[in-house]
């Protein structure tokens, strides 16, 4: 079955950096693009960019660019997204989500990771 | 940026009741809407993806329906697993973007 497993959670000081990994299995990471969403407390959910997993490239929201880096390993079956320059706003849940394979899906999330709480506090 | 304005913000009824959901954009998406569910302490589910459609194992009694700027989701028989929090997410325009949420309490 698809899962998508991310890592645990992070407490990080104003200015400093986070690393959001994503392993997934049991399907070819290559045949869909992932995505990554965050969700602040009590707020709605939030795109901030994808990845193409085959050659990529990515693009990332305007509020985010210049701060977020969204990377894959393909022979790891795993996705990452880093945060450089946090700040208090930046105290999310975020998530990683599968984009159902098919041109005509782009932008659909068929599946989630569960979640990657990042607190940002001096 | 699209915003989208989910209506009512919390939405009280019975297990059994019929559900009504409202999504408006401020453009048209045409029809580029999701709907996922999602349940506290959990990731969202997608249920109905391009207005209508529903997502592999979702149970009948979701649908949705709309296009443009105006868009629903109807649960038809509450179960008592429907009760959490939906959001509407349009795919139209770049960047994507989610509604506030509605909340399905029980009554």
């Amino acid at each position: 079955q698809v899962q998508l497993v991310q890592s645990g959670a992070e407490v990080k000081k104003p200015g400093a950096s986070v690393k959001v990994s994503c392993k997934t299995s049991g399907y070819t990471f290559t045949r869909n693009a992932m995505h990554w969403v965050r969700q602040a407390p009590g707020q709605r959910l939030e795109w901030m960019g994808w990845i193409n997993t085959v050659n990529g490239n990515t693009q990332y929201t305007q509020k985010f660019q210049g701060r977020i880096t969204i990377t894959r390993d393909t022979s790891a079956s795993t996705a990452y997204m880093e945060v450089s320059s946090l700040r208090s706003e930046d105290t999310s849940v975020y998530y990683c989500a599968r984009e159902t394979a098919g041109s005509t899906m782009i932008g659909v999330f068929d599946y989630w990771g569960q979640g990657t709480l990042v607190t940002v506090s001096s | 940026e699209i915003v989208l304005t989910q209506s009512p913000a919390t939405l009280s009824l019975s297990p059994g009741d019929r559900a009504t959901l409202s999504c408006g954009a401020s453009q048209s998406v045409s029809f580029y809407l999701a709907w996922y569910q999602q349940k506290p302490g959990q990731a969202p589910r997608l249920l109905i993806y391009d207005a209508s459609n529903r997502a592999t194992g979702i149970p009948a009694r979701f649908s949705g329906s709309g296009s443009g700027t105006d868009f629903t989701l109807t649960i038809s028989s509450l179960e008592p697993e429907d009760f959490a929090i939906y959001y509407c997410q349009q795919r139209g325009n770049w960047p994507y973007t989610f509604g506030q949420g509605t909340k399905l309490e029980i009554k």
